[in-house]
């Protein structure tokens, strides 16, 4: 079965500290990795997919197929990345994400 | 650009009983997904509609249905409520290909506030 492990629930930096969030998923064929994140009081929303191969708002991720891993990673964290941020799988584009239980991201100043 | 909107916000229902969630896709686009969100747990796929029609479905059992309706608006309904049936329910509509060879064309997905149920 797919599974997403996001091993931490809560992560907490300071600001300008660098951040890395971990996701691992279980291998089935040619796997879709997303990052969504959820600030406070809004819906969640996307962050990024690897196949874009972008950085959004400083943040990025690589997919590691040997390790079965898609961290995603900031070198200089801010107080506004404080959010839940989620690890989704698909085994093809938008179909059937798979999701992560979540860490909750703080960045203290 | 109107966002997607799910209604009812809060809604609190007696076991047994069934329940109707309603989703209005952001305009433009053609799938909307269903996903059940328990406290805690990150959201777990129920069910995926394309063109009107049931185009996956996570692992649910049949009291779980929906429909998708021409105007790509959909609705999820739920029979004979169960405790463990209290959650967050997120919609999240998309702009869909329909085929895994032009996924990359997809969008991605954009999803509602939710519908939070309490079932007592």
């Amino acid at each position: 079965a797919q599974r997403v492990t996001q091993p931490e629930k809560l992560l907490s930096v300071f600001k300008g500290a660098p951040v890395e969030l971990k996701c691992n998923y279980s291998y089935s064929g040619s796997p879709e990795l997303f990052w969504y994140v959820q600030y406070s009081r809004q819906r969640l929303q996307l962050l990024l997919r690897h196949i874009s191969r972008e950085s959004i708002k400083g943040f990025t991720a690589d997919l590691n197929k040997g390790e079965t891993s898609f961290h995603l990673k900031k070198p200089f964290a801010q107080e506004e990345d404080s959010a839940m941020y989620y690890c989704a799988y698909s085994g093809g584009s938008n179909y059937k994400l798979t999701f992560g239980k979540g860490t909750l991201l703080t960045v203290n100043p | 650009e109107t966002g997607v909107t799910q209604s009812p916000t809060h809604l609190i229902k007696t076991r047994g009983q069934q329940v109707t969630l309603r989703c209005s896709s952001q305009s433009g686009h053609n799938t909307v997904s269903w996903y059940q969100q328990a406290l805690g747990q990150g959201p777990q796929f129920i069910f995926q509609y394309y063109r009107e029609e049931e185009n996956g479905r996570g692992n649910f059992p049949p009291r779980f249905s929906g429909l998708q309706f021409p105007n790509y608006s959909s609705e999820l309904n739920v029979n004979a409520l169960e405790l463990d049936d209290s959650a967050l329910y997120l919609c999240a509509s998309s702009r869909n290909t329909g085929t895994s060879f032009f996924g990359w064309l997809d969008s991605p997905l954009h999803f509602g506030n939710g519908t939070r149920l309490t079932v007592t």
